[in-house]
């Protein structure tokens, strides 16, 4: 298995504009998880999804965040209108169970300026 | 929710030492508790876990003890070498949605002087 796969690595772009992150997680992985990194808040967990259902999403900082697993092998997070704010590396990750270690992809780096 | 405390945030030792992260949680119910090492510009990957029914787990220099009772696990690395270097994330799961999700400490930043 080629591990969860995320893109794009790096991104850069102006305020305002639309950001679209892409995660696929392992084949048989019933939860995915996104998560943001920042020096200031360490990880923090956004939004899971098991079986592809959106359970919590309380950690979405706002109404401008919004994410969606159309199906079980493609997850989407999406940043509309982007601010400087927003940059930090953007982890997807992929759990078999609920209780089990997390398999995380190799991340997107954000930069909004 | 879960509080999961880290400490100490940065450690630094000298190759061949031994380290140790200890980390502090506060849902009774948490029974499982895996360890992340995130080198510089890479993800995190899972190095070790451990389960609430047994008390220490090892795999060649890293090892972990749990204590249920005064609600705190450890990392204990051994021999270290400077490839040890990375931030060290610790879990402890807590109730979000009807799932069990783990919350992450801060991270300790290891830094191995050869």
């Amino acid at each position: 298995d080629a591990g969860v796969i995320q893109s794009p690595r790096h991104e850069v772009t102006e305020m305002g504009q639309e950001v679209t992150l892409r995660c696929k997680p392992i084949s048989g992985h019933d939860y995915l998880f996104w998560y943001r990194q920042t020096m200031m808040r360490g990880l923090e967990l956004l939004i899971y999804f098991n079986n592809n259902v959106p359970i919590d999403d309380s950690g979405m900082p706002e109404d401008r965040f919004s994410a969606k697993m159309p199906n079980a092998s493609f997850s989407t997070l999406k940043i509309q209108p982007s601010e400087p704010r927003d940059s930090a590396v953007y982890f997807c990750a992929s759990s078999l169970s609920q209780g089990g270690g997390y398999t995380f992809g190799s991340g997107t780096r954000l930069t909004v300026v | 929710g879960e509080n999961v405390e880290q400490h100490p945030s940065t450690l630094s030792v000298q190759e061949g030492d031994s380290a140790v992260i200890k980390c502090t949680y506060s849902d009774s119910a948490s029974n499982y508790f895996p360890w992340y090492k995130q080198e510089l510009g890479k993800r995190p990957q899972l190095i070790i876990d451990i389960r609430s029914n047994v008390g220490e787990k090892k795999d060649q220099r890293i090892a972990v003890t749990l204590n249920k009772t005064a609600k705190h696990f450890s990392l204990h690395i051994t021999e270290t070498q400077p490839e040890d270097s990375a931030v060290y994330f610790c879990a402890a799961p807590h109730w979000a949605g009807g799932s069990y999700i783990p919350t992450f400490g801060r991270g300790t930043s290891l830094i191995v002087h050869p």
